[in-house]
């Protein structure tokens, strides 16, 4: 079974504070994603990574950087944490073989992020 | 660019009786789409995909989608519903010319609830 685990699951920052997310995963995925979630919207992209050392910007990706030590784990880092960042962030992971068979996003639980 | 809608934002249901989640989505290239289901308090999990061939695909859990390049549609149903399935369901395209990947757009999602 497919394991993407985020921490912390529930966080409250202060305005102008520092917030690492992160994200681990067991699925020996090469491709990982960090997604955000407002209330009552989609999810967007924020930050990917396709490779250990390296990431690459999405959709969104103003006020946050990602960071990807090695295959297993993916950070989500608001360096100073606003306001219009609270929401739910989801971590998933997906194969490099996006093929037919295989081509899903596995996600972890979320982490909701509250900005005081 | 692309995009996916999703109209409706809350569908309610009654236990046993038939459901249909409608999604158009806006894609030039060739479109790979996927329903996701969120219960409360988890992470997305895949339901059913599509990237070719058969317009009618099935899912986990009795669901099936039904494309339509035609409409630019990918509706979701089910035969009969049970109160388990109350959830958020998201439509999702991926946006990679060409090929697949996690660089997903996702619908605002439809919150289904099961009556008794």
């Amino acid at each position: 079974e497919a394991a993407v685990t985020q921490s912390p699951r529930s966080k409250v920052a202060v305005t102008g504070g520092k917030v690492t997310l992160s994200c681990h995963q067991t699925n020996n995925h090469d491709y990982m994603y960090w997604y955000r979630q407002d209330t009552g919207h989609g999810l967007r992209l924020i930050h990917y990574s396709y490779v250990a050392d390296s990431t690459e910007k999405g959709d969104i990706p103003d006020g946050y950087k990602a960071s990807r030590p090695s295959q297993e784990n993916f950070s989500l880092i608001l360096e100073l944490a606003s306001l219009s960042q609270t929401a739910v962030y989801f971590c998933a992971s997906s194969d490099r073989d996006w093929g037919t068979d295989t081509g899903q996003l596995y996600f972890g639980e979320g982490s909701k992020l509250t900005v005081l | 660019a692309q995009s996916v809608t999703q109209p409706d934002a809350r569908v309610t249901v009654s236990e046993g009786a038939s459901l249909q989640l409608r999604c158009k989505y806006s894609y030039s290239g060739t479109p790979y789409l996927f329903w996701y289901v969120q219960y409360p308090r988890q992470g997305l999990q895949l339901l059913l995909k599509y990237y070719s061939g058969d317009p009618v695909v099935q899912g986990v859990n009795g669901f099936e989608a039904e494309f339509s390049k035609s409409n630019s549609s990918f509706h979701l149903r089910k035969a009969s519903v049970h109160w388990s399935d109350s959830a958020v369901y998201f439509c999702a395209l991926s946006r990679d010319t060409g090929g697949l990947s996690g660089k997903l757009t996702f619908g605002e999602g439809t919150q289904v609830t099961v009556i008794s």
